[in-house]
């Protein structure tokens, strides 16, 4: 079983459109969580830490629901420019290293 | 702030062959990481160092592969011999292990 795991999609949503994507993670021991975005052919990009109460960015929200070891990523009013892989995040606390899902692709569409 | 630098930016080599990845980090970031990245695999995390000192290369795929961090702004990885499953592209990033600070990458093709 993978550390992270994430549905690689693509997602494809129109311009405004709500989306939500979630990720699982093994390591019940895991004490941080983050959601990079990768741009195609480009490098990933720190997007958001993924606080136990959840937090909110913009249209970008973040959610940790430790007991069933997921988290979630929302985003509202899709922007065309949003498009780009998701990836989750996960800290892995023995090797203080970020461990990473495969990503999850979206397009929005106009 | 240039960001994290990398060069080269693409590599074609022929199977066999030495590659040598280059990375300079961003000033003041003590930890710097090495990570690959292919359709298959994703991105995995080869090796990290915290101020200068290799601390994890449990991801460093065989001997085949070493990298050094000789002082605060400069780190190399080593590929001899290069073989095609080598194939990817290679991130430095630097920063700390809450926030990492990618570079643009080394896209690596051996042939």
């Amino acid at each position: 079983r993978k550390e992270v795991e994430q549905d690689p999609g693509p997602f494809n949503v129109p311009e405004g459109a709500t989306v939500a994507f979630n990720c699982t993670y093994s390591n019940s021991a895991s004490q941080s969580f983050f959601w990079y975005r990768q741009d195609c052919r480009k490098e990933p990009k720190l997007l958001m830490s993924v606080y136990s109460s959840g937090n909110e960015d913009g249209r970008f929200t973040a959610q940790l629901n430790r007991a069933s070891q997921y988290i979630s990523l929302l985003i509202r009013d899709s922007k065309l420019s949003d498009s780009a892989t998701y990836l989750c995040v996960v800290l892995d606390t023995g090797r203080r290293a970020l461990t990473f899902g495969s990503g999850t692709r979206l397009q929005v569409q106009p | 702030d240039a960001g994290v630098i990398q060069s080269p930016r693409h590599e074609v080599t022929e199977m066999g062959q030495e590659v040598t990845l280059r990375c300079k980090p961003i000033s003041g970031h003590n930890s710097l990481f090495w990570y690959r990245q292919t359709m298959m695999r994703g991105l995995e995390l080869l090796i990290y160092f915290n101020n200068n000192v290799p601390i994890d290369d449990s991801g460093m795929p065989e001997d085949r592969f070493s990298a050094k961090m000789p002082n605060a702004s400069f780190s190399t990885l080593k590929i001899q011999p290069s073989e095609p499953r080598d194939s990817a592209v290679y991130f430095c990033a630097s920063g700390q292990e809450y926030e990492q600070y990618f570079g643009p990458g080394t896209r690596l093709t051996v042939t």
